[in-house]
């Protein structure tokens, strides 16, 4: 089975601050992403990978960046915090298809 | 701008019911469908893929259908059961890139 594991189920964190998501798979998955899920709008793609070091913008960058440094691991990277990026973040690997899902890290910004 | 629609949002239904997820798209070239389970607080369970090429997949009690020209697909679930409350959310890969776009989702719920 695949396994999507996300470092942390629930994060607080304030205002400002740098934040870190990690994203590790262990199926050797040349894709990468990334999506923020909300109340009304579904999920949205923030960015993707489909190689190391290699990154895509997805419909929601702002605010957002991304680093693939090894094949495993996607971080996702909030560069200053903002009460508006409260939000449910879900990781997903794939070959192709299908994607897979980590459980999501809940991250609320005070 | 390629959107992807569920309707309803929400569905209650008596447990052994036979109930039908709609799912709408707006670009019929679509390279390929995947449904999805969520349950709360958690991340998405993959439940069926359909290639542009295929009319339906089926896995025990699920049945998802694709038919492009009408841009729908529908995630038909047989003998319903209070353990299939979860929300249902399809995403749609579009041939344009490789990108899936999701809906919102239908949330359901199985009373026993």
């Amino acid at each position: 089975d695949v396994k999507v594991t996300q470092s942390s189920r629930y994060l607080v964190k304030r205002t400002g601050e740098k934040v870190f998501l990690e994203c590790v798979q262990d199926m050797d998955h040349e894709n990468m992403f990334w999506y923020r899920q909300d109340p009304g709008l579904g999920l949205r793609l923030i960015y993707f990978s489909y190689d190391v070091k290699m990154k895509e913008k997805g419909d929601i960058p702002e605010g957002y960046s991304v680093s693939r440094e090894k094949k495993e691991r996607f971080s996702l990277i909030l560069e200053s915090a903002s009460t508006n990026q409260t939000s449910m973040y879900l990781c997903a690997s794939s070959l192709e298809v299908p994607q897979h899902f980590g459980d999501g890290t809940r991250l609320s910004i005070l | 701008k390629q959107e992807v629609t569920q309707i309803p949002a929400a569905l209650s239904v008596p447990e052994g019911e036979n109930l039908v997820l709609n799912c709408s798209f707006t670009d019929s070239a679509i390279y390929n469908l995947q449904w999805f389970r969520q349950d709360p607080g958690k991340g998405l369970t993959s439940l069926l893929l359909i290639q542009s090429s295929q009319r339906e997949q089926t896995s025990g009690r699920l049945n998802a259908s694709l038919d492009k020209s009408s841009g729908r697909s529908t995630l038909y679930i047989a003998a319903s059961q209070p353990g299939d409350s979860a929300t249902y959310l399809c995403a749609v890969n579009f041939s344009s890139g490789n990108q899936f776009y999701f809906g919102t989702g239908t949330s359901l719920t199985v009373i026993p």
